[in-house]
């Protein structure tokens, strides 16, 4: 069936230098993408999310892009501080589908 | 605003028991979505409810059933408990199901 993934499973990171986490899906009919932090012994966290009908969102610290026509998500998180350690996780849905499907998740470590 | 609450936070059953896990929903949240994670699956979707309605169910066998009070509150129910159901059980909520989710801590349930 088809499912979305993450393209690396680990990824480390300098303290303040700039962190990129990519999701490839294969689903056409997504039409909402979602990004999630976990930390140890804690539940998904949300983080930023966007719809098909956009290319590009800001938050704090963080950015997401979407390429509809390579069916790819990006993470970017901006001056990564330790803070940002965990798994972070993609997910995407149809609309009026209820439910998200995830990737696998990248285990992000930020090295002081 | 109080996030969502999953209760216990940790249960140790043996197998062929059975098992009950609760989840009350951010207020105003009629959405209701419950996952289930495991190191080797991820995170895999079990079911959503709208209304006191189940609106999309994952692939699960019959003995994962669910149900959601008025008031938003649901409970998951696990009869005849296997060692493979070991899990982390998260707890979502939502304004509608369509976007957003927020998640509990979840229930570590370990199977003996």
């Amino acid at each position: 069936g088809e499912s979305v993934g993450l393209h690396l499973p680990t990824l480390s990171v300098q303290e303040g230098d700039n962190s990129i986490i990519n999701c490839a899906y294969s689903n056409s009919a997504s039409d909402y993408f979602i990004w999630y932090k976990q930390e140890s012994g804690k539940g998904p966290q949300f983080i930023i999310d966007i719809r098909s009908n956009m290319d590009k969102r800001q938050g704090q610290r963080v950015t997401v892009l979407l390429n509809k026509t390579v069916k790819h998500l990006s993470l970017q998180i901006a001056a990564t501080q330790p803070g940002d350690s965990a798994v972070y996780f993609c997910a995407e849905s149809p609309l009026g589908d209820y439910k998200l499907s995830f990737g696998a998740g990248t285990t992000v470590t930020v090295r002081a | 605003k109080a996030g969502v609450t999953q209760t216990p936070r940790y249960l140790i059953k043996t197998r062929g028991q059975q098992v009950t896990l609760s989840c009350s929903p951010i207020s105003g949240h009629r959405s209701v979505s419950w996952y289930q994670q495991t190191p080797g699956q991820g995170l895999q979707f079990l079911f959503e409810y709208f209304s006191e309605t189940q609106r999309n169910k994952g692939n699960f066998p019959g003995r994962f059933s669910g149900r959601q009070f008025s008031n938003s509150r649901s409970e998951m129910n696990v009869s005849t408990l296997e060692l493979g159901d070991s899990a982390l059980y998260l707890c979502a909520s939502s304004l509608d199901g369509n976007e957003k989710l927020f998640f509990g801590s979840g229930t570590q349930l370990s199977v003996l």
